[in-house]
């Protein structure tokens, strides 16, 4: 069954720590990849995503993830964490043929941002 | 360029009734998605249209139904609301034959 794990559901971090955020897949083949945040009350923005290539992929932000498909993760990182990054982080997987609109979300991490 | 725009942003309604949400896509998107959010169950995706037309369909009731027009603007419809359609419904937007979707606000809905 296809689906996206992220086992941390709450984080708290200092800011000015790095931060990573997991994410890990099923999927029958090599799928397109997605991070979003959410702040609350708004919508999704996209933060960065994978579909092929070189597997350290750069966003906005100042976000980096890495696919590894050894470990069928794709995790999401920053040196230097704001306090505006406090927010829901989400990770995607979509199919590589079409239906790229249909997107299994994880069920999110909560970041809290210390001052 | 707008964003994509959803309205109402906030709805309440009562149980056995039906509400109608509207998106309207970034200009030149096409495909009009929609999903559902709620604490339990998370995103899920509802359907997609595009040129009119259903193309993809998630895991919902046959409450749950769509359309969309001509100028791509979108509009899905619940009948006969239950308590656990409390949800943020959110409409995304795509370009087609780009890789990115593009989301709206959302629509907070409380069925009471």
């Amino acid at each position: 069954a296809q689906s996206v794990t992220q086992p941390d559901i709450h984080i708290t971090v200092s800011e000015g720590a790095s931060l990573e955020l997991r994410c890990n897949y099923s999927y029958g083949a090599t799928p397109y990849l997605f991070w979003y945040v959410q702040s609350p009350g708004q919508g999704l923005q996209l933060l960065l995503k994978y579909f092929s290539g070189d597997t350290l992929v750069q966003g906005i932000k100042g976000f980096e993830a890495e696919f590894k498909r050894s470990q069928s993760s794709f995790n999401l990182r920053k040196p230097s964490v704001h306090w505006s990054d406090a927010a829901e982080y989400f990770c995607a997987v979509g199919p590589t043929s079409g239906g790229y609109n249909k997107l299994i979300f994880g069920a999110g991490t909560r970041l809290a941002v210390h001052p | 360029k707008a964003g994509v725009t959803q309205t109402p942003r906030y709805l309440i309604k009562t149980r056995g009734q039906q509400v109608t949400l509207s998106c309207s896509p970034i200009s030149g998107h096409r495909s009009v998605s929609w999903y559902q959010q709620t604490p339990g169950q998370g995103l899920q995706f509802l359907f997609e249209y595009f040129s009119e037309t259903q193309r993809n369909k998630g895991n919902f009731p046959g409450r749950f139904s769509g359309r969309q027009f001509s100028n791509s603007r979108s509009e899905m419809n619940v009948s006969t609301l239950e308590l656990g359609d409390s949800a943020l419904y959110l409409c995304a937007s795509r370009r087609e034959g780009a890789d990115t979707q593009y989301f709206g606000p959302g629509t907070r809905l409380t069925v009471l």
